[in-house]
């Protein structure tokens, strides 16, 4: 299984919306309803936002959405805020083995 | 409140084996799969290995396999990872994480490789 796409980095200011894309293929991203996004803040353990393509754990704000077209998911962030600069991976489940990770997003608030 | 703590990791030689564990507590453990996920240092996170409920299926990364071994023992709650012939490569934070999509994580535990 191949790391999944996603751009190194990514960049808004407050206030704004950013998306950030993951890409697989056919035999996971877009087959499976079953892609996560993570936050991880520098020295600290990653953190689960998104689950099942578009599901939002209890306490995540909801200016956090996921979504999914065809081989492409894709992670949007409304309402920017300083504490969401981090960096964001995206993973498939797909089968439930392997976890496939993307090879991670900084995202800077300008 | 679901914890997860790793234990067992160090400085080890290249060859040599570490076993890391992880203590789960906060929530019913054999309801749930389980995974080790590593980090290695300035890199992105890559998953190293799978254990169901179980522990009827297992996976592993082509990286670790025929190298490492996962395991649970319920009534202990807790997950292990068997580690042999270590290389420079394996080097990392070696987190544990809860479920089929890693709900929760613990804080890590480093493995350094190296003479």
């Amino acid at each position: 299984q191949s790391a999944l796409t996603q751009p190194r980095s990514v960049s808004g200011s407050p206030g704004q919306s950013v998306t950030i894309s993951c890409t697989g293929t056919s035999s996971d991203v877009g087959g499976y309803n079953y892609v996560s996004w993570y936050q991880q803040h520098p020295g600290k353990a990653p953190k689960l936002m998104i689950y099942d393509v578009s599901k939002r754990p209890s306490g995540v704000p909801d200016r956090f959405s996921g979504s999914k077209s065809g081989n492409t998911a894709s992670l949007t962030i409304s309402g920017l805020q300083a504490e969401d600069e981090a960096d964001y991976y995206c993973c498939s489940y797909a089968g439930s083995y392997p976890l496939v990770f993307g090879g991670g997003t900084k995202l800077t608030v300008l | 409140e679901v914890q997860l703590v790793e234990s067992g990791g160090g400085l080890v030689q290249p060859g040599r084996s570490l076993r890391l564990s992880c203590a789960a507590s906060g929530f019913t453990f054999d309801d749930y799969a389980m995974h080790w996920v590593r980090q290695a240092p300035g890199k992105g996170l890559e998953w190293v290995s799978g254990i169901s409920w179980n522990s009827g299926s297992i996976g592993y990364a082509d990286s670790v396999k025929g190298r490492f071994t996962i395991s649970r023992d319920n009534a202990k709650n807790s997950l292990y990872l068997q580690m042999n012939s270590l290389r420079a490569e394996d080097t990392a934070l070696y987190y544990c994480a809860k479920g089929t999509f890693a709900d929760y994580w613990g804080q890590g535990t480093l493995v350094t490789v190296s003479s």
